[in-house]
């Protein structure tokens, strides 16, 4: 399975950006990146995913390397409720499709 | 919307009982998976559900078992517990297997073994 690397945690200060790297050097042409973040006693919730472009939504935006081997989540203006888990995931729409692997995410401090 | 809602919320159990969760998907979606999440530890993928048949399964025994139903709605099932089975159980679901569509998960169901 394709697998993820991520920084254990960052901080940030309120209101600033903020942005989470993440490493996907083995992954295929199927793979979809996506990212989740899980508040604490919470499951996770979905923030964005991208293939090829970046995208942007009301949550954040997704920055994707060229060569789709790296992404960066980026949060425009931190907030308090920001602070969270930060999964970066690959999921396949191919011959795997549906097998999600998580890594133990990046722990977003933000600090007011 | 009730979103995906997963029962108990809690659970108590002695090594070697089985257990079964339960799972109910978001409205319109007919694709569930179940994870497993360890204390500090990001979600394992147990397995994936549509139509009714498991699609993909992560490294988990066959102690994990699954059911789907033809409502969507989903059944996680343990044999023989193992004390290293206390972990979250976080059921998740999404519209077709093979689509790129977000999952939406569950509270989870903290199973804890004794």
């Amino acid at each position: 399975d394709a697998k993820t690397t991520q920084p254990n945690s960052m901080e940030s200060n309120e209101e600033e950006p903020v942005h989470l790297p993440c490493n996907h050097s083995t992954i295929s042409g199927t793979d979809y990146i996506h990212w989740y973040r899980q508040l604490p006693s919470q499951g996770p919730e979905y923030v964005i995913h991208g293939l090829t472009s970046n995208v942007n939504n009301r949550m954040a935006s997704l920055a994707i390397a060229e060569d789709r081997k790296s992404s960066t989540l980026i949060l425009h203006r931190a907030t308090l409720r920001d602070a969270a888990v930060y999964y970066c995931i690959l999921r396949d729409v191919g011959t795997n499709a549906g097998k999600s692997t998580f890594g133990d995410g990046t722990t977003l401090t933000v600090k007011p | 919307d009730a979103g995906v809602t997963q029962s108990p919320t809690h659970l108590i159990k002695t090594r070697g009982q089985q257990v079964t969760l339960r799972c109910s998907p978001k409205s319109g979606h007919d694709t569930v998976s179940w994870y497993q999440q360890a204390l500090g530890q990001g979600p394992q993928f147990i397995f994936q559900y549509y139509e009714e048949e498991e699609r993909q399964r992560g490294n988990f025994p066959d102690r994990f078992s699954g059911h789907q139903y033809p409502n969507y709605s989903s059944e996680l099932n343990v044999n023989a517990l193992l004390l290293g089975d206390s972990a979250l159980y976080l059921c998740a679901s999404s519209f077709g297997d093979r689509t790129n569509t977000e999952a939406f998960f569950g509270q989870g169901t903290r199973l804890t073994v004794v």
